[in-house]
């Protein structure tokens, strides 16, 4: 059974300029997360897929944005990067009719903004 | 009240010491808990999850009190390994989605 996946690890950007993380999911489950996290800060909930279509969204700025494809794979863009978006991305997989069994996390993708 | 408060330590306790966290939680209508752990600059993982009166695993244990809405996580006989931050995870909706994150609590375990 495979983890979740992301890539890259690590990124550097300059402010203005637009990313995209990519996340693969947990063999057989079927929703991706994705959270924010900032320096000495929990996770942050940035969005939710489910079945391709968003399902869940915390208090993110529409230049934040999202797929999920069949495969159950998905990207984060971010447009017009800020300073402030330096964190640490997080995806997690999980099933959504399973709530009991968590979250699986990716081991991450460091975005530094300059 | 704050969806997820947890006390940020940090808790710095010698090998062998019993030591408690506690986390409030604002959702009464939530149904599943969860505490996972996170090493410096690493990803979180699950710990425990608690979906009752409470759950214990070994050294941890995780306890529930759903009238007053807070969760706690017991750890007995702490190892130098044991030494990371601990965070408090809620969902946010009745259909336990998605999960909110606590900022966590930072243990440091002493030799």
């Amino acid at each position: 059974e495979t983890g979740v996946t992301q890539s890259p690890t690590h990124l550097i950007k300059t402010r203005g300029q637009q990313v995209t993380l990519r996340c693969s999911s947990q063999s057989g489950h079927n929703t991706v997360s994705w959270y924010q996290q900032a320096l000495g800060q929990g996770p942050q909930f940035i969005f939710q897929y489910y079945r391709e279509e968003e399902n869940g969204r915390g208090n993110f700025p529409p230049r934040f944005s999202g797929l999920q494809f069949p495969n159950y794979s998905s990207e984060l863009n971010v447009n017009a990067l800020e300073l402030d978006d330096s964190a640490l991305y997080l995806c997690a997989s999980s099933l959504l009719d399973r709530p009991n069994y968590g979250y699986t996390f990716g081991s991450g993708t460091r975005l530094t903004v300059v | 009240r704050k969806e997820v408060e947890q006390d940020p330590g940090p808790f710095n306790v010698p090998e062998g010491a019993t030591v408690a966290f506690n986390c409030t939680y604002s959702n009464s209508a939530s149904q599943s808990f969860f505490w996972y752990r996170q090493d410096c600059r690493k990803e979180p993982k699950l710990l425990m999850s608690v979906y009752s009166s409470g759950n214990e695993d070994g050294r941890f244990t995780a306890q529930l009190n759903r009238a007053s809405q807070y969760i706690s996580l017991l750890i007995r006989d702490s190892k130098l390994s044991d030494s990371a931050t601990y965070l408090c995870v809620v969902p946010r909706n009745s259909g336990n989605t998605p999960l909110v994150f606590g900022k966590g609590t930072r243990l440091s375990v002493i030799a």
